[in-house]
């Protein structure tokens, strides 16, 4: 079945820093990539669609500068929250689509905490 | 724009009972519909998805679900939960034909009670 591995599963880091989060499909190609945020007890809300080799398409309200989003390959899509501050602590998770009937993996998620 | 709506926040069910979590959905055309199971700290786990055909889909774990137009509903159930099937529960909803995103309900906790 399909795989999609995300990595690091949890990190901290301090005020101001950057954290890269990676979310990869290990037995498929995907041409599509999703990044979610899960904040607690709460449902997932979509913040950008990453193409292969194209430009990300982000959700109303979500700053591209400060989620920088980079779909290099057809396996790779990486998230990078740049000058993290407290308030971006919270649960992201990645999704691949196999295509349009075979759906949509996840990752299994990313705790960020940010102090 | 479609969008889903799970009515319950929390179930309580008691094990061996049987299970029904709603949803209902807002879409057009015909949806691209899903199930997907949550534990803490996790990502999602597809459950069961529905696309066309047999309305009554079988999924795993022992879950089903039925699309139901004329209600706009895709409601998941189990004949007997079990401990484990303790977690969180999202229905979702895709456009398909070129729209990929998915959108997803509130989602409903599911507490299993001995």
């Amino acid at each position: 079945g399909a795989v999609v591995s995300q990595h690091p599963s949890r990190v901290i880091c301090k005020s101001g820093t950057s954290v890269k989060i990676e979310c990869r499909s290990l037995d498929f190609q995907a041409t599509t990539m999703f990044w979610y945020r899960q904040f607690p007890k709460q449902s997932l809300m979509l913040m950008a669609t990453s193409n292969e080799g194209s430009k990300a398409t982000y959700e109303q309200g979500v700053e591209k500068d400060k989620f920088l989003i980079n779909h290099a390959s057809l396996t790779l899509s990486t998230l990078t929250v740049t000058s993290a501050h407290p308030e971006d602590s919270s649960f992201y998770i990645c999704s691949a689509r196999q295509g349009a009937v075979r759906g949509y993996t996840f990752g299994s998620g990313t705790r960020l905490t940010v102090v | 724009a479609q969008s889903v709506t799970q009515p319950d926040i929390h179930i309580t069910v008691s094990e061996g009972a049987s299970l029904e979590l709603r949803c209902n959905y807002s879409y057009g055309a015909t949806p691209y519909l899903f199930w997907y199971v949550q534990s803490p700290g996790q990502g999602l786990q597809l459950l069961l998805k529905y696309f066309s055909g047999d309305t009554l889909v079988q999924g795993i774990k022992g879950f089903e679900a039925e699309f139901k137009r004329s209600q706009s509903s895709f409601n998941l159930r189990k004949p007997s939960v079990h401990w484990s099937d303790a977690a969180e529960y999202f229905c979702a909803v895709g456009a398909g034909g070129g729209n990929e995103k998915l959108t997803f309900g509130t989602g409903t906790r599911l507490t299993i009670i001995p």
